[in-house]
């Protein structure tokens, strides 16, 4: 199966704030790979597909790079509503496995 | 509108069976592969099972693999996890969702989940 890590586990920042995300996986999956976002209490929400496709509807303050092994979610200017926990998943073979996640929280 | 709806959930005892439904409406529900995730108290999200549109192809975590059945029936727009075997560790959030298109890619759309809670 493929395992995937992400970095941090948890970070503080404050709204404006410019904030990336990592996420790694241990083998090559080349461009499968998703980024979603979960507010506490809500369902969870698909932000990036294919590493940087931005999904519809989604602010244009997101945004994805990567393949390969590496990957990174970026932040351009923190909102309010950003904070919440972000989770990276491969799409390249089953299991779909998913990040430990990333807790983004205010500062 | 996409909308995802889970039924099923709730308390059952280790060892026992129990099996979740979803019903899908706003989309042509056949043309589009179905996902099972779950998420424990205080843990992250797992994926569980995945099936593509026709059913010939389907997946499993290797936690629930042998014994969890997914399943889906088209004519009636509505997917299906068969549990079987329940552990305590399988008390989560249930969520149905939705592939981007018929073979399993991912998931872009989410139902609000239902919980299945495993204990005696």
């Amino acid at each position: 199966d493929i395992q995937m890590t992400q970095s941090p586990s948890s970070l503080s920042a404050s709204v404006g704030d410019r904030v990336t995300i990592t996420c790694r996986a241990s083998q090559s999956i080349s461009s499968y790979l998703n980024w979603y976002q979960q507010r506490t209490g809500k369902a969870p929400k698909l932000l990036i597909y294919a590493a940087s496709s931005l999904q519809s509807g989604v602010p244009s303050r997101f945004s994805g790079s990567g393949s390969g092994t590496d990957f990174t979610l970026t932040i351009s200017s923190l909102q309010p509503e950003d904070f919440a926990t972000y989770y990276c998943q491969q799409s390249y073979s089953t299991p779909f496995t998913f990040g430990p996640g990333t807790k983004v929280d205010i500062k | 509108e996409v909308q995802l709806v889970e039924s099923g959930g709730g308390l059952v005892q280790p060892g026992r069976s129990l099996r979740l439904s979803c019903a899908g409406s706003g989309f042509t529900f056949d043309d589009y592969a179905m996902h099972w995730v779950r998420r424990a108290p205080g843990k992250g999200l797992e994926w569980v099972s995945g099936i593509s549109w026709n059913s010939n192809n389907k997946g499993y975590a290797d936690s629930v693999k042998g014994r969890f059945t997914i399943s889906r029936d088209n004519a009636k727009n509505s997917l299906y996890l068969q549990m079987n075997s329940l552990r305590t560790e399988d008390t989560a959030f249930y969520y149905c969702a939705k592939d981007r298109v018929g073979i399993l890619t991912g998931i872009d759309n989410w139902g609000q989940g239902t919980l299945v809670t495993v204990s005696s």
